[in-house]
């Protein structure tokens, strides 16, 4: 079992819609969460992280943290063009030291 | 934008050649990591640091090498590059329990 897990999608959505993208990882002892987006040919770039259960929303986004179920989402409204992008999620360990990201999914908002 | 540094950007090297990529982080992070990136893979993290000469391996470290001897600066050496190693490579550094920020990126082709 991988420690971070995405579907690759791509996650096709309309513009204008939500687009949800989730993350499951396996060290229960996990204690901080990560989104980043990569577009093609770019370096990740952070969107949001979130520490504790339970929403954060930081404009458009808005982060879902569930620990208990080892689960980790993210929302984004009012999806532009401009969204489409590889989103990434990261998993720091326990003790605060590795920083391990899932897979990616593709998203294409589609005009 | 973090300062982080990678050189070199893009190298090309022959098969059984040693190959040496710096990162160098201008920000006093004491988290330094190196990744590989390459298509339906995500981010693999090779090793990592968090504090200088202390480093880890990750999930994919057979082959490669890592030293930092000072703060400012994360080395990963290839002893002996392979086809298999052909691959993007990000270097991403980044303050205690908080998130990692990325250089541009290593294209390196090994033929």
């Amino acid at each position: 079992q991988k420690e971070v897990e995405q579907n690759s999608g791509p996650l096709s959505v309309p513009e204008g819609a939500i687009a949800s993208l989730n993350c499951t990882y396996s060290d229960r002892g996990s204690q901080s969460f990560f989104w980043y987006r990569q577009y093609s040919g770019k370096s990740p770039e952070l969107i949001m992280f979130i520490y504790s259960n339970g929403d954060k929303e930081d404009g458009r986004f808005t982060a879902q943290l569930n620990k208990a179920s080892q689960y980790v989402s993210l929302l984004i409204r009012d999806s532009q063009p401009s969204d489409s992008a590889t989103y990434l999620c990261a998993v720091k360990d326990g003790a605060g030291n590795k920083l391990t990201f899932g897979g990616g999914t593709r998203v294409l908002v589609k005009p | 934008d973090a300062g982080i540094t990678q050189s070199p950007r893009h190298k090309v090297t022959e098969t059984g050649t040693p190959v040496t990529l710096r990162c160098h982080q201008t920000e006093n992070h004491r988290y330094m990591y190196w990744y590989r990136q390459d298509p339906g893979h995500g981010l693999r993290l090779i090793h990592y640091s968090y504090g200088v000469k202390d480093t880890d391996k990750g999930e994919v470290s057979d082959g490669y090498s890592v030293s930092r001897s000072k703060t400012e600066d994360f080395l990963l050496t290839l002893e002996s590059a392979t086809s298999s190693q052909t691959s993007v490579y990000f270097c991403a550094s980044g303050p205690l329990n908080t998130e990692a920020f990325f250089g541009q990126g290593t294209r390196l082709t090994v033929v």
